[in-house]
């Protein structure tokens, strides 16, 4: 059973970085998988960040103009996302998923993490 | 980017009732179309992938149909454990878009 674990400071400063690990058990990121980054501001819907592939590929939502970059960590047991330049905006529980299969649904997901951007 | 819009954005029902939740996407996206169940405090949990196939473990109550553009969830038999916000997502290209959600709460 794949099990994802988010972990991070719950509150980051504005103009700072946002840094979050995706720690995950049960599986390896060097599988044929894609891993991804989501979001939900309080009181709004979900937004894709990113994923990566073990490989080193990412993609990204243009709707965060370059702030966002993920990596995999050198023991291939987690990932992690890096936000730059977070405003208020950028509050939000974050949580990180597994793609699973052609069509890349979300299988398997940390419980979420709130980081709040605040002074 | 390809934009998914859900209709409604909320939903009023009873326990037993049929519910049907709807979303359309801006392009063609052949079978990349998800379904999300959230409930607060919790994970999302995919429920439908490929337009309408059911995740292991979902009941059936649960089915999804669609095509091209144009998408449908529908819940056969409203339980209790089901009042919670549906997402669909298109994976057809990045960024996988969500739609806005659809809270479906108890009458």
């Amino acid at each position: 059973q794949v099990q994802l674990q988010e972990s991070g400071p719950g509150l980051v400063k504005p103009s700072g970085t946002l840094s979050l690990t995706c720690a995950v058990s049960g599986g390896f990121i060097n599988s044929s998988h894609w891993w991804t980054w989501v979001r939900q501001p309080p009181g709004k819907g979900l937004e894709w960040i990113g994923e990566i592939y073990h490989s080193g590929s990412t993609n990204y939502n243009p709707s965060l103009q370059s702030r966002a970059t993920i990596s995999i960590g050198k023991s291939m047991a987690q990932f992690s996302l890096k936000l730059t330049s977070v405003t208020a905006a950028d509050t939000a529980v974050y949580y990180c998923a597994r793609n699973e299969g052609p069509v890349q649904q979300l299988d398997y997901w940390g419980q979420g993490t709130l980081v709040t951007v605040s002074s | 980017d390809i934009q998914v819009t859900q209709s409604p954005s909320s939903l009023s029902a009873s326990v037993g009732d049929r519910v049907t939740i709807t979303c359309r996407a801006s392009q063609t996206i052949a079978d990349y179309l998800n379904w999300y169940q959230h409930k607060p405090g919790k994970a999302p949990k995919v429920l439908i992938y490929a337009v309408s196939f059911l995740q292991s473990g979902v009941p059936s109550r649960f089915s999804g149909t669609g095509s091209g553009t144009d998408f449908t969830l529908t819940i056969s038999s409203l339980q209790p454990e089901d009042f919670a916000t549906y997402y669909c997502q298109q994976s057809y290209s990045t960024p996988h878009t969500f739609g806005q959600g659809t809270k479906l709460e108890i009458k």
